[in-house]
């Protein structure tokens, strides 16, 4: 099994519609996570940190579940622009140094 | 300000032959990363340097790859010899860390290597 997951989609979704997925892990000692956003042939860019609290930015909501060992990303009004695919990263530090893990990504894809 | 840089932005060679790969990180930033994606899969990370110390070359395919970084600013990333499989898009990216836990990154363009 994977330590990090995600459902590789595509997520087809109408513009202006809300779209959300998770992401996985497996070490109940991770302590950090983030979100990148990654362009066709481009490479991934921070898109939000995600805070235990849960925190927003705009149209993006990002959620962590300790207990279920998951976090997830929704977008509200999607725009054309969001199509993208969304990596989740998730840290631990295990040892002096934090091991940090990529999933293989979500696709989103926004339709007119 | 300028962003992680990479060159080369592509590579084709020939397996058996050597390739190397360099980046220059955001001024500052103190921790270096190179990763390997293929395609449909998500960044895998080869190195992390923190200043100048390789602090987690667990993944680094040491028969073939090497990585250095000796000023604790660009570094280089060198396979020796190539394979068919190699064939993926290397990137770099680059954070401020003051503890061990992962900061943002910021990724370079990185580089498209083809192994023929």
């Amino acid at each position: 099994r994977k330590e990090v997951e995600q459902d590789p989609g595509p997520f087809n979704v109408p513009e202006g519609a809300t779209v959300a997925f998770n992401c996985t892990y497996s070490n109940s000692a991770s302590q950090s996570f983030f979100w990148y956003r990654q362009d066709c042939r481009k490479e991934p860019k921070l898109l939000m940190s995600v805070y235990s609290s849960g925190n927003e930015d705009g149209r993006f909501t990002a959620q962590l579940n300790r207990a279920s060992q998951y976090i997830s990303l929704l977008i509200r009004d999607s725009k054309l622009s969001d199509s993208a695919t969304y990596l989740c990263v998730v840290t631990s530090s295990t040892d002096s140094w934090g091991k940090l893990q990529f999933g293989a990504g979500t696709q989103v894809v926004v339709t007119p | 300000e300028a962003g992680v840089v990479q060159s080369p932005r592509y590579k084709i060679i020939e397996k058996k032959q050597p390739v190397a790969f360099w980046c220059n990180p955001i001024s500052g930033h103190n921790t270096l990363y190179w990763y390997r994606q293929n395609l449909g899969q998500g960044p895998e990370l080869l190195i992390r340097y923190e200043n100048e110390e390789a602090v987690d070359d667990s993944q680094l395919p040491k028969d073939r790859f090497s990585a250095e970084r000796l000023k604790g600013v660009d570094s280089t990333l060198k396979i020796q010899p190539a394979e068919l499989g190699d064939s993926a898009v290397y990137l770099c990216a680059s954070s401020f860390t003051q503890g061990p836990l992962v900061e943002k990154q910021y990724f370079g363009p990185g580089t498209r290597l083809t192994v023929t």
